[in-house]
């Protein structure tokens, strides 16, 4: 039971170029969410998928697209990487999205660094 | 906006002494949780604080949820170096949103 794996952990990007973010959870969760932490800022939310089929922008989602190719993974893309992305990308899964203040399981981060 | 202000934002202490970190907002919520997060790893969820005047003890740690569902406290006894860690308080929204605040970073010298 790995819990909530994220590849890569380290991506150096330039300005310009394109990356997808994967994130796995095997914990059977319905809900799963994209989050971005920068120093002074806290964690904010990008995007998230309350269930299967369905994704919901956050707080920061300007620059980002999410994909939920199925219950089990949540995909992150950035299109065309800018500087102001270089952040430390979590993300998280929940068992469900019910605003019951469910636990949320994080995976490690994915240090990205836009040149 | 930040919606839940943290402080103080980092707080030294010696090892076996008290410490009370807090969570402020203007917004009330229908729960508040603590996590705890290391260097290099993800938060952990340490608690979940629903109703208002609750208090919840978690071995040395204890959480309160103010009385209006605004703010929280979080209170170490006797704190240990494995303490260490950035304390961050998220208030929960619909669809089990977060909103976190900036975090208070401890650091627990032995």
């Amino acid at each position: 039971n790995a819990g909530v794996t994220q590849t890569p952990k380290f991506q150096v990007l330039k300005t310009g170029q394109s990356m997808t973010l994967q994130c796995a959870q095997d914990m059977n969760h319905n809900s799963m969410y994209w989050y971005r932490q920068d120093p002074g800022m806290g964690l904010r939310l990008i995007y998230y998928s309350a269930s299967e089929g369905t994704t919901d922008k956050g707080e920061v989602p300007n620059g980002y697209n999410v994909s939920r190719l199925n219950k089990r993974e949540f995909s992150l893309r950035l299109e065309s990487a800018a500087p102001s992305q270089t952040s430390v990308y979590f993300c998280a899964s929940s068992r469900m999205g019910t605003g019951a203040g469910d636990t949320q399981y994080f995976g490690p981060g994915t240090r990205l660094t836009v040149l | 906006t930040q919606l839940l202000e943290q402080s103080p934002q980092f707080l030294s202490i010696q090892e076996g002494e008290n410490l009370t970190v807090y969570c402020n907002s203007s917004s009330v919520f229908s729960s508040l949780q603590w996590y705890r997060q290391e260097p290099g790893e993800g938060p952990v969820l340490l608690v979940t604080v629903v109703t208002g005047g609750e208090v919840k003890k978690l071995k040395r740690l204890t959480f309160q949820f103010g009385d209006a569902r605004k703010d929280s406290s979080l209170h170490i006894t006797a704190a240990q170096p494995g303490d260490t860690g950035l304390y961050l308080c998220a208030g929960v929204r619909g669809n089990n949103r977060l909103a976190f605040g900036k975090g208070n970073q401890v650091v627990v010298i032995p």
